[in-house]
């Protein structure tokens, strides 16, 4: 099946430092997704990536769907204590508001740990 | 806004046992799923349900079967549990085919521990 390899697998940091992670796949993805699991919760979806290129933003946190479609990285700039988590890139094969049934292939996380 | 609720949070198995973990959403979604996590392996998906009455196989089925029981639930089982089923479990949802942007929304997740 499609893997994604996502890295770093995990990441110690001083507050205030910037955060870079990526995603790279053997497959092309139409859709790149970012989640965040914070302790003990379930993922939460930070950013959604739909076109080749984008590059969007959410407050402290820049993602980009890469020209191949098969890779993504994401930015934390001026990183706090409560970025604390593990991220999680996604992909998905089928195109918004088509039949993938939100199907998603997920990296194995970042775990990212911030030193106040 | 209860959102997504799985119950139970914990639980601990011997070898052999069966359970069923169950997941309810309150957001009227069509599609529900779940997922396993372990370390270093991300989220694998076990099995899914595209709409009511529908179940599909994920990357990792064998040793699970699934009940969607209507549009608000669907529980997940484990018939005779083995050690390599110990992960943590979580149910999500979407809402499905027709506004399938990607984003599920995910319980707090069931640990489950089988000796």
């Amino acid at each position: 099946g499609q893997q994604l390899n996502q890295s770093p697998q995990s990441m110690f940091i001083q507050e205030g430092e910037d955060v870079s992670m990526n995603c790279t796949s053997s497959s092309i993805f139409n859709t790149w997704l970012w989640y965040k699991q914070d302790p003990g919760e379930g993922p939460v979806l930070l950013i959604a990536l739909y076109k080749a290129g984008e590059l969007t933003s959410n407050g402290r946190l820049t993602a980009q769907f890469g020209i191949t479609r098969k890779d993504s990285f994401l930015n934390i700039s001026a990183s706090i204590p409560s970025d604390v988590g593990i991220y999680f890139c996604a992909g998905q094969g089928g195109y918004a508001g088509g039949t993938s049934y939100g199907k998603l292939t997920f990296g194995q996380g970042t775990i990212l740990t911030v030193h106040p | 806004n209860a959102g997504v609720t799985q119950t139970p949070k914990f639980q601990v198995l011997k070898t052999g046992q069966s359970m069923t973990l169950q997941c309810a959403q309150d957001m009227n979604h069509n599609s529900m799923y779940w997922y396993r996590q372990d370390p270093g392996m991300g989220l694998r998906l076990i099995y899914y349900s595209a709409s009511e009455g529908t179940t599909d196989k994920g990357e990792v089925p064998n040793g699970y079967n699934v009940s969607r029981l209507n549009k608000r639930e669907f529980s997940l089982r484990l018939e005779s549990a083995a050690p390599s089923q110990t992960s943590v479990y979580f149910c999500a949802s979407s809402e499905g085919v027709l506004r399938n942007t990607g984003e599920l929304f995910f319980g707090e997740g069931s640990r489950l521990t089988v000796l």
